[in-house]
């Protein structure tokens, strides 16, 4: 059972449009949605979080959506730039910090010069 | 550069065989997380240590162990592989903040 879910495998984007990365998720005990960004032969790295207290988490380029009632996080790269193709995970843990993460299956993104 | 280091990068084994794959984790984390990933497939959590004991425990098999030492970093046995075995193990540790730093990665063959 994919308790998260990225339902979208790959997206292309023009450089300086906005991307838009969507993630869904089923466990309504998850707590924390974080998003990480990977590039082949390197691990997950670290992107942006939000916890369910907040609707909205901004880090320069990157803003995180949280939908609580649908379920839906989104992420949102403006502009977006070559450097940002890679694949993108969505993941939600039960509590803050120091817990198991149920990752997506990921989306690949590439920038379209 | 995360600061978690994974040996070795690439392992070719095969059916039958046991394999230790190892973490050192950043310098003061004390958990220690050990994923799965198969191929096109979202990282599966496999084990967490936190400071020498198990913390939490996912979707591993009976036929996988894992353990973590005084000094902190940590190893993941398989035994019997199968050619399902097949994957990219990584390693993560964590301060016991909001996230997770990950390792290159350990690239699992089993033929």
């Amino acid at each position: 059972d994919q308790q998260v879910k990225q339902n979208s495998p790959s997206l292309s984007v023009q450089e300086g449009r906005i991307s838009i990365l969507n993630c869904d998720y089923t466990n309504s005990m998850f707590d924390y949605f974080l998003w990480y960004k990977k590039y082949p032969a390197e691990g997950p790295t670290f992107l942006i979080s939000i916890s369910s207290i907040k609707d909205k988490n901004e880090d320069g380029r990157f803003t995180v959506f949280l939908n609580k009632s649908a379920k839906h996080l989104s992420l949102h790269i403006v502009p977006s730039q070559p450097g940002d193709s890679a694949v993108y995970f969505c993941a939600a843990s039960a509590s803050f910090g120091n817990e198991k993460l149920t990752f997506g299956t990921g989306t690949r993104l590439t920038i379209i010069p | 550069d995360s600061g978690v280091t994974q040996t070795p990068k690439h392992l070719i084994t095969a059916t039958g065989q046991r394999v230790t794959l190892r973490c050192s984790p950043r310098s003061g984390d004390l958990s220690v997380y050990w994923y799965q990933q198969s191929l096109d497939q979202g990282l599966q959590f496999l084990i967490q240590y936190y400071n020498g004991e198990e913390r939490a425990k996912g979707n591993i098999l009976e036929r996988f162990s894992a353990q973590q030492f005084p000094d902190l970093h940590s190893e993941l046995n398989l035994s019997s592989l199968e050619l399902g075995d097949s994957a990219l193990y990584f390693c993560a540790s964590s301060p016991g903040a909001d996230e997770q730093f990950f390792g290159p990665g350990t690239r699992l063959t089993v033929l």
